[in-house]
């Protein structure tokens, strides 16, 4: 059973298109991260959510529109994709917002032509 | 802005070499000091959870201390093997309203057979 999925695994599009990224976690955790592994391989947190609700919000530009429909889920939204945008993005949970404990889903890596 | 810095960037070692690397962090409002391992198109896996100032932790042939007052940690790997080849993360917890988890570049290690 895969704690932490994502879909898709692989994405190709073309500058200016909208794609969602999906996030699933059965491991009956509260929160939920998104996180962006940019060109120099840092792994840097997009988002969080702590029972549907946003609690982290880094600088990311309004086109990125993360969305909970429960606690399980969190999608990534991103509108008028550019070339910036392609990166491997990582979803991941933790038992409660306090909780130091995280685990990862397998990522999407996603290009931008 | 938390600085975590990882040393060295990378590392080849033969097979049967014991190894080690940094990670510094900040040393003020400390709560946790995560290490990771990561395959590559894989998902970061967790390693150890450290939290109190001395802190060692082992498994298996990999083991890690903790220094909070001077904002260190050490990885080790005794008699590495080519499955042991990663990329080692730290990542930093902070206390306060900061759940989120800040993470260093990673130590990208190759084991020679």
């Amino acid at each position: 059973d895969t704690a932490v999925s994502q879909t898709p695994k692989y994405l190709v599009t073309q500058m200016g298109n909208d794609k969602s990224i999906k996030c699933e976690q059965n491991l009956g955790h509260d929160t939920m991260y998104w996180y962006k592994q940019d060109s120099k391989k840092f792994l840097k947190i997009m988002f969080s959510y702590n029972n549907k609700e946003l609690i982290i919000n880094e600088t990311v530009p309004n086109r990125f529109s993360p969305k909970s429909p429960d606690k399980a889920h969190l999608n990534l939204h991103i509108n008028s994709l550019e070339l910036g945008d392609s990166a491997v993005y990582f979803c991941a949970s933790s038992p409660s917002a306090a909780s130091y404990e995280q685990y990862f889903g397998p990522g999407t890596r996603l290009t931008v032509t | 802005i938390l600085n975590v810095e990882q040393s060295p960037q990378s590392l080849h070692v033969q097979e049967g070499d014991s190894t080690n690397f940094t990670c510094s962090f900040p040393s003020s409002n400390f709560y946790a000091l995560h290490w990771y391992r990561w395959e590559t198109a894989k998902s970061p896996e967790a390693l150890f959870v450290m939290t109190l100032n001395g802190d060692e932790k082992k498994k298996g042939r990999i083991s890690a201390t903790l220094n909070t007052k001077e904002g260190y940690s050490y990885l080790y790997i005794k008699g590495s093997q080519p499955e042991d080849s990663a990329t080692y993360l730290c990542a930093f917890w902070g206390g306060g309203s900061n759940y989120k988890l800040t993470f260093g570049k990673g130590t990208l290690l190759t084991v020679n057979p």
